[in-house]
């Protein structure tokens, strides 16, 4: 079955940090363009980062350098490690593969809460 | 940075309507535009991506349609599993746009 399975989020304290993983099953992840979108409660979605197959990253301006997306072929599983956490970070995270410039296929999201 | 206007923001409906969102982007667009439904707790569903290419399992109810810089979703027939939120979505330059959203309610 194609599915991704994020994992990670939990509660953290501002100005800490935070890894999330995106296991995929049913497809290869460094063959393939994955993001990360996020949607903070009762808010529309916003994308956060992408790791292209050739291995290029890009980030939206809000989380660029403190933001850094991966992936381990070994595992098939691409990552989110997110540091120096705000407030304004509270979101669901979702994982997502990108086909024909379209999200395609989407996990089931990780719940990030950045609170003291 | 690209700009995703979508309109209207709320829109209500009766079950057989034919419904229009709308989509309009900051700066020219080459058509790599996506439409999504999202039902609360869930992740979004991929409906059109392309402007107009309807994913693979949607319902041909569901169409879209534009270029440069307006583009819209029309749903034909609505059911009432239709009732969501729908986003648009751009690709260019290596950044990715959502527009803000629209409810679509039972009237």
């Amino acid at each position: 079955e194609v599915q991704l399975v994020e994992s990670g989020g939990g509660l953290i304290q501002p100005g800490g940090s935070l890894r999330l993983s995106c296991a995929a099953s049913g497809f290869t992840v460094s063959s393939s363009y994955m993001s990360w979108v996020r949607q903070a409660p009762g808010k529309g979605l916003e994308w956060v980062s992408v790791i292209y197959s050739g291995g290029d990253t890009h980030y939206a301006e809000s989380v660029e350098g403190r933001f850094t997306i991966s992936r381990d072929s070994s595992k098939n599983t691409a990552h989110l490690q997110m540091d120096s956490l705000r407030a304004e970070d509270t979101a669901v995270y979702y994982c997502a593969r990108e086909m024909e410039d379209a999200f395609d296929l989407w996990g089931q999201g990780t719940m990030v809460t950045v609170s003291s | 940075d690209i700009q995703m206007t979508q309109s209207p923001s709320t829109l209500s409906a009766s079950v057989g309507d034919r419904v229009t969102i709308t989509c309009r982007a900051s700066q020219s667009l080459n058509n790599w535009v996506a439409w999504y439904q999202q039902k609360p707790g869930k992740a979004p569903k991929l409906l059109i991506y392309k402007a107009s290419s309807l994913e693979s399992g949607v319902p041909s109810r569901f169409s879209g349609s534009g270029s440069g810089t307006e583009f819209t979703l029309t749903i034909t027939s609505l059911q009432p599993d239709d009732f969501a939120t729908y986003y648009c979505q751009q690709y260019k330059w290596d950044m990715y746009t959502f527009g803000q959203g629209t409810k679509l309610e039972i009237k």
